[in-house]
């Protein structure tokens, strides 16, 4: 019940064109949706997240969407650009308080914004 | 601000021998996390501290442990050293905006080989 699903596992994209990712959860306990943004030989770096009491958040280029009813949730990046191309990881976690957070990730997937 | 440290970048050690790898998190932030990231793969937990305490530990066997120091920053250490011990280990701290609102950024890891 902890599995968190991404696809696709890849994606190619144009410059300017709008990838989606998407991501489906079992954890109906999960409350914390965030998504990462890996470079090859880098660490994760946290792009946006999400709560389940909205269903829509933007940030700059990024969105995510969230369908609670369906255990869905997605990632949106308006006008991509080459140096966007990167692995793109979604996460959750159910809040407990202070220190007793675990993320969970997807299995990834690496988008190439072609020019 | 400088963002979560770990050292050393890259380690190579053989099989059966016992690691050490470091993480200093972000100024400010008691909580600490380790993942590891096989290579293709999402990040997988290992162990939470917060304020000195574990708080989570992830499925992994008793060669793996941690601790964390009165200045917050932490060691994973590994023994008895497996080819699959072979990943990407991530330390990230988190920021807690209050009990029920947080945010987890990572460093950039440590690459361990073992031959």
């Amino acid at each position: 019940q902890q599995q968190v699903k991404q696809s696709p596992q890849s994606l190619i994209v144009q410059k300017g064109g709008i990838p989606i990712i998407n991501c489906a959860y079992e954890n109906t306990a999960f409350d914390y949706f965030p998504w990462y943004q890996q470079f090859p030989g880098k660490g994760p770096a946290l792009l946006i997240a999400i709560r389940p009491d909205v269903s829509e958040k933007k940030e700059g280029r990024f969105t995510i969407s969230f369908n609670k009813s369906a255990k869905q949730f997605s990632l949106h990046i308006m006008d991509s650009q080459p140096g966007d191309s990167a692995t793109y990881f979604c996460a959750a976690s159910k809040i407990r308080g202070f220190g007793n957070e675990k993320l969970t990730f997807g299995t990834g997937t690496r988008l190439t914004i072609i020019p | 601000d400088a963002g979560v440290t770990q050292s050393p970048t890259h380690l190579i050690k053989t099989r059966g021998q016992q690691v050490t790898l470091r993480c200093s998190p972000i100024s400010g932030h008691k909580s600490v996390s380790w993942y590891q990231q096989v290579l293709g793969q999402g990040p997988q937990f290992i162990f939470q501290y917060y304020e000195k305490e574990e708080r989570g530990r992830g499925n992994f066997p008793d060669r793996f442990s941690a601790r964390q120091f009165p200045n917050y920053s932490s060691e994973l250490n590994v023994n008895a050293l497996l080819l699959g011990d072979s990943a990407l280990y991530l330390c990230a701290s988190s920021l807690y905006f209050d009990a029920l609102s947080y945010e987890q950024y990572f460093g950039p890891g440590t690459r361990l080989t073992v031959t």
